[in-house]
């Protein structure tokens, strides 16, 4: 059974840069059927896709955020990770890390962490 | 880039049926997926593609699609079915991804 599972600070001062790790357990993160994938959901709003990402290293951007934003993976330690920086109050949120499954039809995202809170404030 | 539309809100009474849309230029040529989302939890997946509910979905939810819209419709809700209900599919332009505003569905 796949896993996935955020881990990163839970406050970032604005004007600084926010790092996510995605850990991915019970699956292969060089899959070619998988794309690796982050998700936004600021307090009380909708869900907002940031980006993907895929082995060996092709990138995906939300044009609202490619300016800000890196992807990237490191297959040794079987993660993936995003950096978003010179955040503002904006940018808190739950972010999710999810796992896109090219196999299946739509191509959805089958596979979620449980979310981490970031919240940007001094 | 494309958008995808959802009514913010709606409700049924326990035990009836009720179909959720979501409208966007860009399902003319993309399937919808259907994401289930419940208070302080991540979203699961409920339906994708033209036909599909993975494993574990009651077999009370299904989708369906013409033109520009999608339908996810629950036959015979449950109190469990209480959610939020998201949309998302490929934007029209190029490889982005596009999620819609979500539905919060309240069974009465």
């Amino acid at each position: 059974q796949l896993q996935l599972k955020e881990s990163g600070p839970g406050l970032v001062r604005p004007s600084e840069t926010l790092s996510l790790t995605c850990t991915v357990s019970g699956g292969s993160i060089t899959s070619s059927a998988s794309y690796w994938g982050w998700v936004r959901q600021p307090p009380g709003k909708g869900l907002q896709w940031i980006g993907t990402v895929y082995y060996p290293g092709g990138t995906y951007y939300s044009p609202s955020l490619k300016t800000r934003l890196t992807l990237s993976l490191d297959t040794a330690r079987s993660q993936f990770s995003l950096k978003l920086n010179s955040v503002t109050a904006a940018d808190t949120a739950v972010y999710y890390c999810a796992r896109q499954s090219l196999a299946a039809p739509g191509t959805p995202f089958d596979y979620w962490g449980q979310g981490i809170l970031v919240t940007v404030s001094s | 880039s494309s958008e995808l539309t959802q009514d913010p809100a709606m409700s049924v009474a326990l035990g009836q049926t009720v179909t959720i849309t979501c409208q966007g230029d860009s399902l003319r040529n993309y399937y919808a997926n259907w994401y289930q989302q419940k208070a302080g939890q991540a979203p699961i997946l409920v339906f994708h593609g033209k036909n599909i509910r993975p494993s574990g979905i009651p077999d009370r939810f299904s989708g369906s699609s013409s033109r520009d819209t999608a339908s996810l419709t629950i036959a015979g809700a449950q109190a469990e079915d209480e959610a939020d209900y998201y949309c998302n599919s490929r934007d029209n332009s190029d490889d982005h991804l596009v999620f819609g505003g979500g539905t919060k569905l309240t069974v009465l």
